[in-house]
This record gives C-alpha cells, structure tokens and sequence, in this order.
C-alpha cells in the first residue's frame, strides 16, 4: 500500500525567506506525486506534479519540487515566501493503474510573519 | 476552466436524518468523480471513487450502505450519508478528473457536514 508522511505539522517563516516543505511516500514502483495547497473556503489547487522525465518540476506561483527517488521523496520549495503563500499543503501520491485514485499526506500549515 | 462545485457548502442535521450533498463539474465532463474525508487537521482521506453509470467504488473500511454515491451524469455526483451520527460530522470534498489530462483532478470547495 502507498503511504504518504509529510513530517511538519506547522511552519512558520518570514516574509522572503526561503521554504522548503518535505514530503516521503512509500511505494515499490515510481508513484505520480503531487502537491495541492488548500486555502479556506477554497478547493485544493494544484501546485505542481511529477510523472517521469526531469526530476525538477515548475509549478505555479513560483513553487518548485524536486523527486529524489533514492531518498523517497518529493519536497517542495519556494525561494521567497510571500504572505499570500500561507495556507495548508497537501502532498498527494497516485499512480496509473488505480486511475486517478490519490492518497494524501497529513498536511503542512504554513504561517507566514511580515 | 475545470471548475468543481459543492453543494451545499455547509448543512447542519439532526441525528438519524439522511443528507445528501452535490458535486459538479461546471465547464467540463467528469468521467471520474472521488469522494474525500477530510478531519480537522488532518488529511484527506479517499471514500470512494465514482465512474458515470456505474457503481462506486468504496475503499477499505467505508460503509457502502452509509454513504450512498451516485453518479449518473458526466457532469454530477452525489454522496448520500444516510442515517447521519455525529461522528459523521465532517468536512466532505469531491473532485472531478475529464480524463484527458491524466491523473489531474480538480477539487470542489468541499462540504462542512454538522451531525446535531
């Protein structure tokens, strides 16, 4: 069965700084990952994903993860923090044969300070 | 493009009373349609997947004659809680997948059920 372990609960950084949200999954085949972010009273939005080629993906809103499949992971980053970005993100893992099926992690809250 | 809404956004029942709640796709056809639980503070966990014309598929662990999903057209599901409890309470998300972009589901703004 896959798994997903967003270890953080809750991050809090200034306004500017850097972010990086970690993210591991378990699954024995390379899995689709994906990162939403949920902001209130809004549907999950889809940040960026990752099915195969370039281990580096561009998403939205300057949002970068990158897949490292010798660690099982799949953090994502962002190089300047801007107040807007604070929210709640989910990194979610699906593959192909149960189409389209996603399984969440827990969730990390982001508080942003000005 | 690829708009899902939920409806109603929030309902408050009585124990014992059946409630049933929508989920659209606006501007595109949802061959797809899921079903998500979501705690507070916790993740989204997957109730059932729905496929139009035919029936849902549960995962492990969720009662089928608890919560009744139908999907009869492309472009609308509904999640019935049937003989709702207070631990049913809870936030309910669907999503919606065209099936041309694979894998890639666009998610209501999800339902805030209250079981008094």
């Amino acid at each position: 069965a896959q798994s997903v372990t967003q270890p953080d609960i809750h991050i809090t950084v200034s306004e500017g700084a850097s972010l990086e949200l970690r993210c591991n999954y378990s699954y024995g085949a390379t899995p689709y990952l994906f990162w939403y972010v949920q902001s209130p009273g809004q549907g999950l939005q889809l940040l960026l994903k990752y099915f195969s080629g370039d281990t580096l993906v561009q998403g939205i809103k300057g949002f970068e993860a990158e897949f490292k499949r010798s660690q099982s992971s799949f953090n994502l980053r962002k190089p300047s923090v801007h107040w807007s970005d604070a929210a709640e993100y989910f990194c979610a893992v699906g593959r192909g044969s149960t189409l389209g099926r996603l399984y969440f992690g827990r969730g990390t809250q982001l508080t942003v300070w000005p | 493009g690829a708009v899902v809404s939920q409806h109603p956004s929030w309902v408050i029942c009585k124990s014992g009373t059946s409630v049933k709640i929508e989920c659209r796709s606006l501007d595109f056809q949802a061959t797809t349609m899921f079903w998500y639980r979501q705690f507070p503070k916790q993740s989204l966990m997957l109730m059932a997947t729905s496929n139009e014309g035919s029936k849902a598929t549960y995962e492990q662990g969720v009662e089928k004659d608890k919560f009744l999903i139908n999907h009869a057209s492309l472009t609308l599901s509904t999640l019935t809680v049937t003989s709702a409890h207070p631990e049913d309470s809870s936030f309910y998300i669907c999503s919606a997948r065209d099936g041309t972009s694979f894998n890639e589901q666009f998610f209501g703004p999800g339902t805030r059920l209250t079981v008094l």
